[in-house]
């Protein structure tokens, strides 16, 4: 039973150009929460998605970061125009459905081993 | 609003003792959840233990426990017989209830750092 799965699990990319980071959540689950964990701090909460829909994205950038978690595939967190600040690692971790269609409350998130961008 | 709180940036501990992590927790939602993860220097995220806001024992697995003062809104990590490969970031972290959304909110952290 494979884990939450990310790739690439390092990304190298120059200034301006774009970062796509890919989660395949655990077989079964719904539920998908992108963190981000900049150098020498805790995780940040980014964004939440269910199947083709974006729930709560609260933590995400203003401009220029976006999310999606299509019927079919994996979720994608998008970076455009990336810069020296965004790199850091990015946490993927995905959850069962829980009763009444929403997230269990009980339980941890499983989480990805992450994807670490780099910003030259 | 929910939020955790670690206050211990970085911890020493001889091996073989126990240790104690702080994290105190705020929130406004009767229902919800704690959590440890540990971070060793690989980077992953590991699930180390949970409390319920309604278990009415302390959680325990294997040499972690969680010590749940609900009424002083703590939730530490205590470690027994520590080991070298104890030495890592230790989260804790809150889950609040569905309308939440069910996302994790996570405290700064402490580097525990396990001498021989």
């Amino acid at each position: 039973n494979a884990g939450v799965m990310q790739n690439p699990r390092h990304l190298v990319r120059r200034r301006g150009q774009e970062a796509r980071l890919r989660c395949s959540p655990m077989k079964g689950h719904s539920h998908v929460y992108w963190y981000r964990q900049l150098p020498e701090e805790g995780l940040k909460f980014m964004v939440y998605l269910q199947k083709e829909n974006i729930i709560d994205e609260s933590g995400m950038p203003k401009e220029r970061f976006s999310a999606e978690f299509p019927k079919e595939g994996p979720s994608i967190l998008r970076i455009q125009q990336v810069v020296r600040g965004d790199s850091a690692a990015y946490f993927c971790a995905s959850s069962p459905m829980g009763l009444a269609g929403g997230p269990a409350t009980t339980g941890e998130l499983f989480f990805g081993e992450g994807s670490r961008l780099t910003v030259l | 609003a929910q939020k955790i709180t670690q206050t211990q940036p970085g911890m020493f501990v001889q091996e073989k003792e126990a240790v104690t992590l702080d994290c105190t927790y705020d929130t406004s939602d009767p229902s919800y959840g704690l959590f440890w993860y540990k971070q060793p220097s690989s980077g992953e995220m590991i699930f180390l233990i949970y409390q319920g806001s309604y278990d009415q024992q302390n959680a325990t697995e294997g040499r972690y426990s969680l010590n749940f003062q609900k009424a002083r809104k703590s939730a530490n990590l205590v470690i027994s017989a520590s080991q070298l490969g104890d030495s890592a970031m230790y989260f804790c972290a809150m889950r609040g209830a569905y309308n939440q959304g069910g996302k994790l909110i996570f405290g700064q952290g402490t580097e525990l750092s396990v001498k021989p």
